[in-house]
């Protein structure tokens, strides 16, 4: 069974700092892989899909790495702002289902 | 941007009681997905839905639970006997196609008291 490790649980960083969220994965077998943003108490907003032949996505501030033979991917996030402060989750899809990291807590300090 | 609808946004209701919860999937999708997320703890998967059946359930997915799509637009999830375990947020997703990553609604939060 999948098991995805998010670290660190909690992050807080000044305003403009860059910053790196990290996610590990047991399973390499995976279709894709995605980062979601949750706000407290609301809904998954999908930031970024990285695709099992992808290495890297971007949009904007976010950048997203994976590399399957370690098991690995991070988001880079560039010159944080005090509205990136929310938790992100790293989500694998093996055989059509996702299974979630616990995700990381950001906090951006103005 | 094409979204996932989910309804109600919270719920509340007694032990014992049963609830339904209501998605509408985005409409050229062919993949639907209920997952839950308690209080604290991981999004954890429920039951995909493919074709008009289920192709996938967790051990979660119990004999009280159950999905339908009854009209061809929406999505639902049934709940015949709620326990107080049963809180939690619910999520609905739907996809295109498999490994084209999911779109999710914004939730239902059931409180079951």
């Amino acid at each position: 069974k999948q098991e995805v490790t998010q670290i660190p649980a909690a992050l807080s960083v000044p305003e403009g700092e860059n910053l790196v969220l990290n996610c590990s994965f047991t399973d390499s077998a995976i279709y894709n892989l995605q980062w979601f943003r949750q706000d407290p108490g609301k809904g998954l907003t999908s930031l970024l899909l990285i695709q099992s032949s992808q290495r890297e996505q971007t949009s904007g501030r976010l950048n997203a790495s994976l590399d399957k033979s370690s098991g690995r991917s991070t988001l880079y996030i560039a010159a944080s702002q005090p509205g990136d402060s929310a938790t992100y989750l790293c989500a694998c899809e093996n055989f059509n289902k996702f299974y979630f990291g616990s995700g990381t807590k950001l906090n951006v300090k103005p | 941007e094409p979204e996932v609808t989910q309804t109600p946004s919270h719920q509340v209701t007694q032990m014992g009681q049963e609830v339904i919860l209501r998605c509408v999937p985005i409409s050229n999708h062919l993949y639907f997905y209920w997952y839950r997320q308690i209080l604290g703890q991981k999004v954890e998967f429920l039951v995909s839905f493919y074709n008009n059946e289920i192709s996938e359930k967790s051990e979660i997915f119990d004999d009280q639970f159950s999905v339908e799509r009854p009209d061809g637009s929406n999505f639902t999830l049934k709940i015949r006997s709620t326990k107080l375990e049963d809180s939690a947020m619910y999520f609905c997703a739907s996809s295109p196609l498999v490994g084209y990553g999911y779109t999710f609604g914004s939730g239902t939060r059931l409180t079951v008291v």
